[in-house]
């Protein structure tokens, strides 16, 4: 079964590093997104993309974060210099189309903790 | 807007007793449901979608929930719980941005099983 998958499964950085957090997102999907939960509170939107650029970011979206599809299967998403409340699981996900009812498929997550 | 709300944090059941977690929603628009089901060290994976169709949705691994509009409920059910169903489960609302990036997530319940 066709799955998104997602490295490293946890990174552990120093804070103001930079970070890049890597996805496969399935396939045949045109849309993808990362969300993140920071411990004991709700996934978060983060942003989506489309066509090869952002078409919706949430406010947590700021300028030290970015998002890229630098070759056909990769996805990945960067922060610039990290900071403490970075700390969270972020979660990519794909979808084949963009629908009220559709269904996205989301990776196992990479556990990011920045010290 | 639009909010989810899952009533308990921690859920335990025996194994073969029924398993219920509850889900309240808030939604301008008319919404699409979901039940997603993380295992440690797992991706999000869909268990059910509530899409505008019938009411009572049915899921995988046994698992089924109903869409109560009056209630503006969307609870999750087994009848048998078993030990493999231990997991963090998520209520999920997309309020109809477009593709996956309106999903909101309740804080997920943890589902315990006693033996």
């Amino acid at each position: 079964e066709p799955e998104v998958t997602q490295t490293p499964s946890h990174q552990v950085t120093q804070m103001g590093q930079e970070v890049i957090l890597r996805c496969v997102p399935i396939s045949n999907h045109l849309y993808f997104y990362w969300y993140r939960q920071i411990l004991g509170q709700k996934v978060e939107f983060l942003v989506s993309f489309y066509n090869n650029e952002i078409s919706e970011k949430s406010e947590i979206f700021d300028d030290q974060f970015s998002v890229e599809r630098p070759d056909g299967s990769n996805f990945t998403l960067k922060i610039r210099s990290t900071k403490l409340e970075d700390s969270a699981m972020y979660f990519c996900a794909s979808s084949e189309r963009s629908a009220t009812n559709t269904e996205a498929f989301f990776g196992q997550g990479t556990r990011l903790t920045v010290v | 807007a639009q909010s989810v709300t899952q009533l308990d944090s921690h859920v335990s059941v025996s194994e073969g007793t029924p398993v219920l977690l509850r889900c309240n929603y808030s939604s301008s628009y008319s919404p699409s449901l979901f039940w997603y089901v993380q295992h440690p060290n797992k991706g999000l994976q869909l268990l059910l979608k509530y899409t505008s169709a019938a009411t009572l949705v049915k899921g995988i691994n046994g698992f089924e929930a109903e869409f109560k509009k009056s209630e503006t409920s969307f609870h999750l059910t087994k009848p048998s719980a078993h030990m493999s169903d231990a997991a963090e489960y998520f209520c999920v609302v997309n309020h109809g941005g477009g593709g996956a990036d309106g999903l909101t997530f309740g804080k997920g319940t943890h589902l315990i099983i006693q033996p």
